[in-house]
Order: C-alpha cells, then sequence, then structure tokens
C-alpha cells in the first residue's frame, strides 16, 4: 500500500513569491492535514480538511491556503513568501471515523520549502 | 496557551531502558500521542493514550496522567535503529495536535 505521498520533495523560491505543495493521502484516507515544521520548533498545526472543506486552522496568517480535491488529495499554498516561512511542511492522512475522539496520523516524508 | 515541554536529547546504551517524560499544559486533551522521526524521515505514530494508565505495545509502553498533565514513553531492550526523536504530541480539539519539540535520542553501542 502507497503512503503519503507529497511533491516536490525541495523547494527553492525567493522572498514574495508563491509555493504550491501537493499532497496524496493513503488510498481510502479521507482527511489530509498540514504541518510545518521548523528548525527548533515542533510541528506546528496549519490546516485540516476533510470531504473537500476546510474543517480547523491553526494559527498562521490567510496567506497560507489550500484545498482537497474531489480524489482526496491536497494543496498547500503560500503566497507572498517571507524567509521565516523556511521549513519543512508536513502533509499527513487519516481515516475520520465517526465518534473517535482522535484521528491517528500518518505523515508523508514532507516538502522543504527555502525561502531566499 | 498551549504548552509541551520534552527533554531536548537524551542518550543511552544499547539493550538499556530509557524513559521520555513529557509535561503539557493545553487549553483542550482529546489524548496524547507519541511518534517516532528518525532524520530525514516521516513522523511514524507510535502509541495514543486517552484515559490514565500504561499502554504496552511490544518493546514500546507509554503512560498517561491526565491530572498531572504527565506522559512518558519507555523503551526498552533498546537497539541502535531506535536512535531518532521522539515527539510526544497532544489533540486539543478538532484533530489539532500540539507538538512537543521533540527528544532526540542517541543509543550508542
Amino acid at each position: 500500500e502507497a503512503g503519503v505521498t507529497q511533491s516536490p520533495t525541495h523547494l527553492i523560491k525567493t522572498r514574495g513569491q508563491q509555493a504550491t505543495l501537493r499532497c496524496s493521502p493513503i488510498s481510502g484516507h479521507t482527511s489530509v492535514y498540514w504541518y510545518q515544521q521548523a528548525l527548533g520548533l515542533g510541528l506546528q498545526f496549519l490546516l485540516w480538511y476533510d470531504e473537500g472543506e476546510e474543517r480547523n486552522r491553526g494559527n498562521f496568517p490567510p496567506r497560507f491556503s489550500g484545498r482537497q480535491f474531489p480524489n482526496y488529495s491536497s494543496e498547500l499554498n503560500v503566497n507572498a513568501l517571507e524567509l521565516e516561512d523556511s521549513a519543512l511542511y508536513l502533509c499527513a492522512s487519516s481515516l475520520v471515523v465517526v465518534g473517535s475522539g482522535a484521528n491517528v496520523l500518518t505523515f508523508g516524508a514532507g516538502s522543504r520549502l527555502t525561502v531566499l | 496557551g498551549q504548552n509541551i515541554d520534552q527533554p531536548t536529547e537524551m542518550t543511552a546504551t544499547e539493550g538499556a531502558i530509557v524513559q521520555i517524560n513529557c509535561t503539557y499544559q493545553t487549553s483542550g486533551f482529546n489524548g496524547l500521542f507519541w511518534y517516532q522521526q528518525h532524520a530525514g524521515e516521516a513522523p511514524t505514530f507510535l502509541s495514543y493514550n486517552v484515559l490514565d494508565g500504561l499502554e504496552e505495545k511490544g518493546r514500546f509502553s507509554s503512560f498517561l496522567s491526565r491530572s498531572k498533565g504527565y506522559s512518558y514513553l519507555l523503551l526498552k531492550e533498546l537497539q541502535m535503529k531506535d536512535s531518532a526523536s521522539y515527539l510526544c504530541a497532544v489533540n486539543t480539539g478538532f484533530q489539532k495536535l500540539v507538538f512537543g519539540t521533540g527528544t532526540r535520542l542517541l543509543v550508542s553501542p
């Protein structure tokens, strides 16, 4: 079974540009999550999508946005890039079980974004 | 606010037992996760505790005390491949995980 796949593996942009990161969840998983892992910091929650809808959002500015497609894959867009956006962006997927307290996330290996 | 504390780094010897502690203060609590992350790789799920007590899974065990805001991950019979970062994370609701900065464990021969 294929795991969570992310592309690109590495991306280099300059300040002010836009970055688009992509994620394909495990087959059968309907939820996709995005996390930012900056150097020296813990993973920071960005977004949760389920069935094409944004369900929850972390404390990030609106220039961080995304969407989930009908095939459950997802895209994260970061506009007006700033130097501090340089980080590893991790995507995860899970099943959503009604009544479940918490979902177990399966992570991808991440996309490393460098902003110069 | 949300605060998850865990030691930055620990060292241990192959075959030994190591305990990685995690304390948390969060606005909500819907369970605590431990993930393992090898350098350059994806975090992988180790354990989940939502009720107080010990959960055992092979060489790995995880303990939770909700009243103390405390958890630990116990690794027995350490192997070289256990050298990795161990991430403590609290589900604070609506599937949001708040992570600590991780504990880097170095296992030496």
